[in-house]
């Protein structure tokens, strides 16, 4: 069955420094597409980043990398220059997309909390 | 371009009463998906709609829920005879259905309390 494992309930950085959120999947799918997704506060879902299970290079937008480790079934998030405004949670998500359905699986997310 | 609009944005039923979640999805998107968050989890799988189709509702609990996607109109999540357990925020999302990236656009969620 596919799963996603995030591992860290909660993580602490400081202001401008990057920090790394885990993620390990689980499928036999060959092909099979990773999210990551920040809600804050406020509650809703807004997404980060993608990576398709045949990229070649790691997806990068803006301040957010995925380091993405395909042997090891890992996709962890990286903030870079992390801001107050980080602070939220976070949820990796596995796109399962197959004939009878179309599906997100979610992992239990971490909290990260940015501080001055 | 309005993306995935829910309403309400909160309601709160009395145990026993009937709830109803819209849900209006991006322009030219015609695959509907609902997921339910319980406080301090990730969200769960419910429901995978089309034009006047269900197409995987294996998260859907078996008796007081449904989902139906009209040909007009927006998809609604209908949930009977509420319970406290049904407290909840239940999020929409829509898509192209082609597995393109940028199709799959979540709206902010209705968050349901039981009393």
């Amino acid at each position: 069955a596919q799963k996603i494992t995030q591992t860290q309930p909660g993580m602490f950085v400081q202001e401008k420094e990057a920090v790394t959120l885990d993620c390990t999947y689980d499928t036999s799918d060959q092909s099979y597409g990773l999210f990551w997704y920040k809600q804050p506060s406020s509650g809703e879902m807004i997404f980060l980043i993608y990576q398709g299970s045949y990229d070649e290079q790691n997806a990068t937008e803006g301040r957010y990398s995925l380091n993405f480790q395909k042997a090891r079934k890992s996709a962890n998030l990286v903030i870079s220059a992390s801001q107050l405004g980080d602070s939220a949670m976070y949820f990796c998500a596995m796109r399962e997309m197959r004939q009878g359905t179309d599906k997100l699986i979610f992992g239990t997310g971490t909290r990260l909390q940015v501080f001055p | 371009n309005a993306g995935v609009m829910q309403n309400p944005r909160h309601l709160v039923r009395r145990r026993g009463q009937e709830a109803r979640l819209r849900c209006s999805p991006m322009k030219g998107h015609s695959h509907v998906y609902w997921y339910r968050q319980l406080p301090e989890e990730g969200l769960k799988f419910m429901v995978y709609l089309q034009k006047e189709n269900i197409i995987d509702e294996s998260g859907m609990p078996k008796e007081r829920f449904s989902a139906e996607f009209p040909k007009e109109g927006p998809s609604i999540l209908r949930i009977q005879q509420v319970v406290r357990g049904d407290s909840a925020a239940y999020f929409c999302a829509s898509s192209l259905g082609t597995g393109s990236i940028d199709g799959y656009t979540f709206g902010s969620g209705t968050r349901l309390t039981v009393v």
